[in-house]
């Protein structure tokens, strides 16, 4: 199993691009997230799923969007990128969600100028 | 605003001796607790989850929690340079609009050889 992969690794926008970070997973896992993670801070939830074709808002989702066509696949999406979404962003996947570990991708270190 | 609180570090040791990281919680309704450890540069990966109040072993970590304090924390005994990462905290919040993992903004371990 590879467990949960993201593509790219590394990207550089120039502000106003769009992109969307690619992320999946083969654990047959309901529920997906999106995280981005700032210098020095903990996680911030953006958006996650329960399941194919339901998506939510978490903490921070502004300037973002997501879709949920298959177990597999939970991309994210940036619109007009700005400075303020330089950040890591980590996807994870877990079979429930209070008791259940969250399996985290590599990550996505992204840069906007 | 619900809100999981670590002591940034670094915390050194020495190698060998035993580590102790702190985390404190807001919400005294709170469930399930959970212990990531970070390498500089990786995604988390969970050391520990706990829901009980009292100790939980497993090899050389020890998660204790004490709800009436709303504290956990992670003991690292015989603590080695492979230790060395950040710890984040994270606690699950079943109340509000999205039921989701707060993560604490981490400690930074260094064991020292």
């Amino acid at each position: 199993n590879a467990g949960v992969t993201q593509t790219p690794k590394f990207r550089i926008l120039k502000i106003g691009q769009s992109m969307t970070l690619q992320c999946t997973q083969d654990m047959n896992h309901n529920y997906m997230y999106w995280y981005r993670q700032d210098p020095g801070m903990g996680l911030k939830l953006i958006y996650y799923s329960v399941g194919a074709g339901i998506t939510d808002k978490g903490e921070v989702p502004n300037g973002y969007n997501v879709s949920r066509s298959t177990t597999e696949d939970f991309p994210l999406r940036l619109e007009l990128a700005a400075p303020s979404q330089t950040s890591v962003y980590f996807c994870a996947s877990s079979w429930g969600t209070a008791y259940n570990e969250q399996f985290f991708g590599p990550g996505t270190r992204l840069t906007v100028l | 605003q619900k809100e999981v609180e670590q002591n940034s570090g670094p915390l050194s040791v020495p190698e060998g001796a035993i580590a102790s990281l702190n985390c404190t919680y807001s919400d005294r309704g709170s469930q399930s607790f959970f212990w990531y450890r970070q390498y500089s540069g990786k995604s988390p990966e969970l050391i520990m989850f706990i829901y009980s109040n009292g100790d939980k072993e497993d090899g050389r970590f020890t998660a204790q929690l004490n709800k009436a304090s709303q504290y956990v924390s992670l003991l690292i005994r015989d603590s080695q340079p492979s230790d060395s990462a950040t710890y984040l905290c994270a606690v699950y919040d079943f109340g509000g609009a999205t039921n989701k993992l707060i993560f604490g903004t981490g400690t930074l371990l260094a064991v020292q050889p």
